[in-house]
């Protein structure tokens, strides 16, 4: 089956603006993650949505956003963009947030660029 | 909070040579953990998990880790490289939130296989 798709792949933004990504995750998987990967901070995690609610959230600040839809998929708000906020971003879904681990599948990533 | 380091930036191995990867965590409670690796352009893959029962954990492509307690460590192990493992590999210790597992993530270790 299909996996992860991110959209668009690669992003290129100035400084104020604000923008919008999205991902699909695995057909039947009801939990959405995003992180953000940047060569300073590395790995980060960002926020996870299941059954169209947000169910944890890192350390980032309110111009950071996210939502899910009906049917699982998700997307991710950046608004007012800065430099620092050129990273990969990566989507992964799992079967469903519960008491026992599910595996989380990534997608390829966004490619943001701020300029 | 739970934290994860990774000592090694860089790794270097010959094809066929034996590759260990070093992890140690930082975390209060029973600690779940991860490996991860990423090939260019591509998002995230686990390797293996570590939540609880025997410390020596096989996973995918002939990696194996094992759990040491007592020195908080989590090392990944292979007994032969293929040139296809050259990769990003990343550690990452597990908090239960919201019925999820919230990853922290170690900085990566890139491994280079020389043929």
């Amino acid at each position: 089956k299909a996996g992860v798709t991110q959209t668009p792949r690669y992003l290129i933004k100035t400084r104020g603006q604000q923008v919008t990504l999205s991902c699909s995750p695995i057909s039947g998987h009801r939990s959405v993650s995003w992180y953000q990967q940047t060569p300073g901070q590395g790995l980060q995690f960002l926020f996870e949505y299941f059954s169209e609610t947000q169910r944890n959230k890192g350390n980032f600040p309110g111009r950071f956003s996210g939502r899910q839809f009906s049917n699982s998929r998700s997307e991710m708000n950046v608004s007012t963009l800065e430099l620092g906020d050129s990273a990969l971003y990566l989507c992964a879904s799992s079967l469903q947030s519960g008491l026992s681990y599910n595996e989380q599948f990534f997608g390829p990533g966004t490619r943001l660029t701020v300029l | 909070a739970q934290s994860v380091t990774q000592p090694d930036i860089h790794i270097t191995v010959s094809e066929g040579a034996s590759l260990e990867l070093r992890c140690n965590y930082s975390y209060g409670a029973t600690p779940y953990l991860f490996w991860y690796v990423q090939s260019p352009g591509q998002g995230l893959q686990l390797l293996l998990k570590y939540f609880s029962g025997d410390t020596l954990v096989q996973g995918i492509k002939g990696f194996e880790a094992e759990f040491k307690r007592s020195q908080s460590s989590f090392n990944l192990r292979k007994p032969s490289v293929h040139w296809s493992d050259a990769a990003e590999y990343f550690c990452a210790v597990g908090a239960k939130a919201g019925g999820s597992y919230i990853p922290t993530f170690g900085r990566g270790t890139s491994l280079i296989v020389h043929p």
